[in-house]
């Protein structure tokens, strides 16, 4: 079983949508929970940084952790163009090294 | 904002010559990293790098892999002899040691893009 699983896409949505991003996970030592967001030869852009189960809010975006599941959500309100890239889900147990789910593809249409 | 830069974005080598990435990280940021996403797959935790030692590795970093701080604001990843199979993108990361905390969240460069013929 892969340590996280996230489901490729691609997601294609209109513009307004909103968009649910989903990642599950196997290893119970995980404490610390990212979203990050990486548009087309960039390198990953930080959106969200949550310890523990909870939600967290920053503007259109609410990051939701759910341990006792082993399920992380990332929800996008109101979608723009601009939202469109690939949304990688990480994660760690406390200490340094991330692991990354494989990433959603992300298109909001006009 | 204050960024990670790495350079060169590309760097084209043929296999066995050795290559060195550069990253300078965020200024006052005290653990470094470097991960590596080959194409189409997820980004790979390579090694954390903090007071001037490493601190956890994977099993990719073997022996051909090293890293450095030469001085106070780079930080290198050298890989000794190159195989084709190290064509992927390199993403070096730094986060902040506030109060004396590894789990703060690590921010990324845009990469270099290591190519190997």
């Amino acid at each position: 079983q892969k340590e996280v699983e996230q489901d490729p896409g691609p997601l294609s949505v209109p513009e307004g949508a909103i968009v649910s991003l989903n990642c599950t996970y196997s290893n119970s030592a995980f404490q610390y929970f990212m979203w990050y967001r990486q548009y087309s030869r960039k390198g990953p852009e930080l959106l969200m940084y949550t310890y523990s189960s909870g939600n967290k809010e920053d503007g259109r975006f609410t990051a939701q952790v759910d341990k006792s599941s082993k399920y992380i959500s990332l929800f996008i309100r109101d979608s723009q163009p601009s939202d469109s890239a690939t949304y990688l889900c990480a994660m760690k147990p406390s200490g340094s090294r991330l692991t990354f789910g494989e990433g959603t593809q992300l298109t909001v249409n006009p | 904002e204050p960024e990670v830069t790495q350079t060169p974005s590309h760097q084209v080598t043929q296999m066995g010559q050795e290559v060195i990435l550069r990253c300078v990280p965020i200024s006052n940021h005290l653990y470094f990293y470097w991960y590596r996403q080959i194409l189409g797959q997820k980004v790979e935790f390579l090694v954390s790098f903090y007071n001037n030692e490493i601190s956890e590795k994977s099993e990719i970093f073997d022996d051909q892999f090293s890293v450095e701080r030469p001085d106070g604001s780079n930080f290198t990843l050298k890989i000794r002899s190159t195989k084709l199979e190290d064509s992927a993108m390199y993403f070096c990361a730094s986060s902040d040691p506030a109060g004396g905390d590894s789990n703060q969240p690590q921010h990324f460069g845009d990469g270099t893009r290591l190519s190997i013929l």
